[in-house]
């Protein structure tokens, strides 16, 4: 069971240069979704995908792009990569939850380390 | 703006121990709330989840809510240097878009030997 699988797992990058991080998920999740993790602020959402076919802004957008290319697969771009991008990037997804019930947990990948300099 | 607090820690407990970790938030039509432990350098993993008022047993941890009091609580029994990590409560509302999980900074338990 690979669960939710993430690439790179490092990268360095220079400021200005574009990437695409990619994520996939094999549980069959509906919802799909990019945070960050940095030292002191927590995880926080970037971009989410509840169902194939959309995506939604969350808490810190700006200076990302989402692709929700399929049911699997939601990956995550820096158009221009700037030294504030550095961090920690964790690709999770959960199933959808069912009529009356609250949501289910989240299953994470195992990051991606983006280093800007 | 839903928020989620934690103590940063770190917490120290002694092996054997009851560690007990605490969280807040702000919305009261949040529905659903987890525990994830985040061990250094590794990305979070499930380990409670809670969805009523009361408390909700696994193993070693204890899961309470009290939904009047907006508070969430883990309880880790007999704990083991193994435990030692980042706990990060998360909490969301109902469905859609508010089944986001918000999380907690986290906190940041030490079991010592």
């Amino acid at each position: 069971n690979a669960g939710v699988t993430q690439t790179p797992k490092f990268q360095v990058l220079k400021t200005g240069q574009s990437m695409t991080l990619q994520c996939a998920q094999d549980m069959n999740h509906n919802s799909m979704y990019w945070y960050r993790q940095d030292p002191g602020m927590g995880l926080r959402l970037i971009y989410y995908s509840a169902s194939e076919g959309t995506t939604d802004k969350g808490e810190v957008p700006n200076g990302y792009n989402v692709s929700r290319l399929n049911k699997r697969e939601f990956s995550l771009r820096l158009e221009s990569a700037a030294p504030s991008q550095t961090s920690v990037y964790f690709c999770a997804s959960s199933a959808q939850p069912l009529a009356g019930q609250g949501t289910y947990g989240y299953t994470f990948g195992s990051g991606t380390r983006l280093t800007v300099v | 703006q839903k928020e989620v607090e934690q103590n940063s820690g770190p917490l120290s407990v002694p092996e054997g121990a009851i560690a007990s970790l605490n969280c807040t938030y702000s919305d009261r039509g949040s529905q659903s709330f987890f525990w994830y432990r985040q061990y250094s350098g590794k990305s979070p993993e499930l380990i409670m989840f809670i969805y009523s008022n009361g408390d909700k047993e696994d193993g070693r941890f204890t899961a309470q809510l009290n939904k009047a009091s907006q508070y969430v609580s883990l309880l880790i029994r007999d704990s083991q240097p193994s435990d030692s990590a980042t706990y990060l409560c998360a909490v969301t509302g109902y469905g859609g878009s508010q089944g986001n999980l918000i999380f907690g900074k986290g906190t940041k338990l030490s079991v010592k030997p």
